[in-house]
């Protein structure tokens, strides 16, 4: 089963508005990461929190993680049309008998309009 | 542009083929990953490499054989695939550090014909 859940499945906006993300995951964790993906390329990473963190920022971005709930979001402040992508949750799970094993949430499908 | 470079981009190849994936990075990263990506959903892991050992196999059919030949290179090599594995190929690397992120390539984008 999928690790980590995203919602929304897709998020319309206009411009200049703010978009949440939700990530919800299952085992304890190392740490969570966010990724972008633009259509059909490959996946660049914005944010990494780790477990013992509860808040971080980067520039537009700013992403929460409670550990009690298992769930994390992603905040994208102001946002542009070019923020026009598929974002991903993904997690290392705490204690894994594999190291570097990430597990990805389904993703949420952002449109930004301009 | 990314730092790990994946070629050919696009790959058509019949079910009695045989070909590879190429996967470089020049980043001194140590551990290095192939991802399967299907439309609309997320990388599935297939393989990891840690210090060039295979370290992580997640139960992949034996028509895909992983090779990393050296700590800069990466491939993936096909054979007898079928119409349903064909996909994005996603390759990554990084650090040999647990709260380190994975830097991926652009991908290879499969189809079995």
């Amino acid at each position: 089963s999928q690790q980590g859940e995203e919602d929304p499945q897709a998020l319309s906006i206009q411009e200049g508005e703010n978009a949440t993300m939700n990530c919800s995951y299952k085992t304890s964790i190392n740490n969570l990461q966010w990724y972008r993906q633009n259509s059909g390329r490959g996946l660049v990473h914005l944010i990494l929190i780790r477990s013992n963190e509860r808040e971080k920022h980067s520039g537009r971005l700013r992403v929460t993680l409670d550990t009690s709930k298992k769930s994390s979001s992603l905040l994208i402040t102001a946002s542009r049309a070019a923020d026009t992508a598929s974002y991903f949750c993904a997690t290392d799970e705490q204690g894994g008998t594999s190291y570097g094993k990430l597990t990805f949430g389904q993703g949420t499908i952002l449109t930004v309009h301009p | 542009d990314t730092e790990v470079t994946q070629t050919p981009k696009h790959l058509v190849m019949g079910m009695t083929n045989k070909k590879s994936l190429k996967c470089e990075q020049h980043m001194g990263h140590r551990a290095m990953y192939w991802y399967k990506q299907k439309a609309k959903k997320p990388p599935e892991l297939m393989f990891v490499y840690s210090y060039e050992k295979l370290s992580i196999n997640e139960s992949v059919p034996s028509r895909f054989s992983p090779e990393c030949p050296n700590s800069s290179l990466l491939n993936l090599h096909l054979h007898a695939l079928q119409p349903e594995d064909s996909a994005l190929y996603l390759c990554a690397s990084s650090p040999r550090d647990p709260n380190s992120p994975l830097h991926f390539g652009n991908g290879t984008r499969l189809t079995v014909t």
